[in-house]
């Protein structure tokens, strides 16, 4: 049973345009939903985050647009650059849980 | 990265061995994880700690064992129950202040 579906599987998007990830929960019980951005042979690194008390979250090009009724959230890259082309992961947790439950990743391509 | 490091960042192992993958964290955080990746699949929780001596079972555990004697280290050991080790593994800790996991350099492990 996947908790976390992420779509789309890739992404190209040319420089300068918004790129848009999507990704839907089961679980009501989770309150929180980081994305992480990832690079080849790197560890995940804390992208920006979200609690369900609020709808959008916005740091800088990245925003997060969360809708709880649907069980969905998506991210928002705006302006795109080549720098961006990584691999995109959103998760979601319970409060005090144990661990992060992963989608299975975006790999976005930002052509120049 | 910063504050966790994880050793070797490559490790090839003959099919019947077991070997340890070591990780280290100077963040001061009780929560500690393991995680698999394989392309396309996303991260998959192997063990987490949530506390010195004492550590629990992720969704594939299995082929796999653990241990966490100092708050500092959480190896992860592979062993020869494991049928496809051949996987990028991760190991995070957790604030618990903000939920937030930060990820470490992550270990590169081939079967030969």
């Amino acid at each position: 049973q996947q908790q976390v579906k992420q779509s789309p599987q890739s992404l190209i998007v040319q420089k300068g345009g918004i790129s848009i990830i999507n990704c839907a929960y089961e679980n009501t019980a989770f309150d929180y939903f980081p994305w992480y951005q990832q690079f080849p042979g790197k560890g995940p690194a804390l992208l920006i985050a979200i609690r369900p008390d609020v709808s959008e979250k916005k740091e800088g090009r990245f925003t997060i647009s969360f809708n709880k009724s649907a069980k969905q959230f998506s991210l928002h890259i705006m302006d795109s650059q080549p720098g961006d082309s990584a691999t995109y992961f959103c998760a979601a947790s319970r409060q005090a849980g144990t661990a992060l439950i992963f989608g299975k990743g975006t790999t976005l391509s930002v052509s120049s | 990265d910063g504050g966790i490091t994880q050793s070797p960042k490559y490790l090839f192992r003959k099919e019947g061995q077991n070997v340890t993958l070591s990780c280290e964290q100077n963040l001061n955080h009780d929560a500690m994880y393991w995680y698999r990746q394989d392309p396309g699949q996303g991260l998959r929780l192997i063990y987490y700690s949530q506390i010195v001596n004492d550590f629990q079972k992720g969704d594939i555990a299995e082929g796999y064992s653990v241990s966490r004697e100092k708050k500092e280290s959480f190896p992860l050991t592979v062993t020869s129950a494991q049928k496809n080790p051949t996987a990028f593994y991760l190991c995070a800790t957790r604030d618990r202040s903000t939920d937030t996991q930060y990820f470490g350099p992550g270990t590169r492990l081939t079967v030969l």
